[in-house]
């Protein structure tokens, strides 16, 4: 089955730099790349996605990049603010299955 | 409110106890599925559902009972927990054949005492 794997597990960057998360997926058939925050005591939020047709997409602050060929993802938080930090899991799916595989998660803190 | 509501938010049980979480989604859905997350652990995967009918049941213990009556609500029957099983419980439904991400709950603090 597919196995999703994701780095750091924690990061710290000051209010206004840029925070990186990465993921790594198994099956090549991945082709829905969602990510999800989720902040204390909610559970997790999707906040931009991508499918394999595209190697970038961009939301305000937010952008996630897609390698098909190195089977990696990232998530690009610029400007980053106190209200950033949370904990941000990846996740992929195949074809219309819909089934997801998460991440381990990137708890970010944004510090002032 | 993200259209799919947990409840209770909160539940403390004893280890004999009976207890039951509820799930609802208002979102036209038709897979819904539950979630263990336990501190500094990966989200696991319990139970799937699609149209009712359970199509996943990732090796979780008989404690754990789900039942979906309809493509709307999923519970969670709760029964002889461990400690161990304190955890937050999530839900959440997706639009099975569409390829889309997943809409959670806020989830159920359950701390099993």
């Amino acid at each position: 089955g597919e196995n999703v794997e994701q780095h750091p597990s924690t990061l710290s960057v000051q209010e206004g730099d840029s925070a990186v998360i990465k993921c790594t997926y198994s099956d090549s058939a991945s082709n829905y790349f969602p990510w999800y925050k989720q902040e204390l005591g909610k559970g997790p939020q999707l906040i931009i996605d991508i499918r394999s047709n595209v190697g970038e997409k961009k939301d305000q602050r937010i952008a996630v990049t897609l390698n098909k060929t190195a089977k990696h993802f990232s998530l690009h938080i610029t400007e980053t603010q106190p209200e950033d930090s949370a904990v941000y899991f990846c996740a992929a799916s195949t074809g219309t299955a819909s089934k997801l595989t998460f991440g381990t998660g990137t708890r970010l803190q944004v510090t002032l | 409110e993200t259209g799919v509501t947990q409840t209770p938010r909160h539940l403390v049980m004893g280890m004999t106890n009976k207890k039951s979480l509820k799930c609802e989604q208002h979102l036209g859905h038709n897979a819904m599925y539950w979630y263990k997350q336990s501190a500094k652990k990966p989200l696991e995967l319990m139970f799937v559902y699609n149209f009712k009918e359970q199509t996943e049941n990732n090796s979780v213990p008989s404690r754990f009972s789900p039942e979906c009556p309809n493509s709307s609500h999923l519970f969670l029957h709760l029964h002889t927990l461990q400690p161990e099983d304190s955890a937050l419980y999530l839900c959440a439904s997706s639009h099975q054949g569409q390829g889309d991400g997943y809409t959670f709950g806020s989830g159920t603090r359950l701390t099993v005492v």
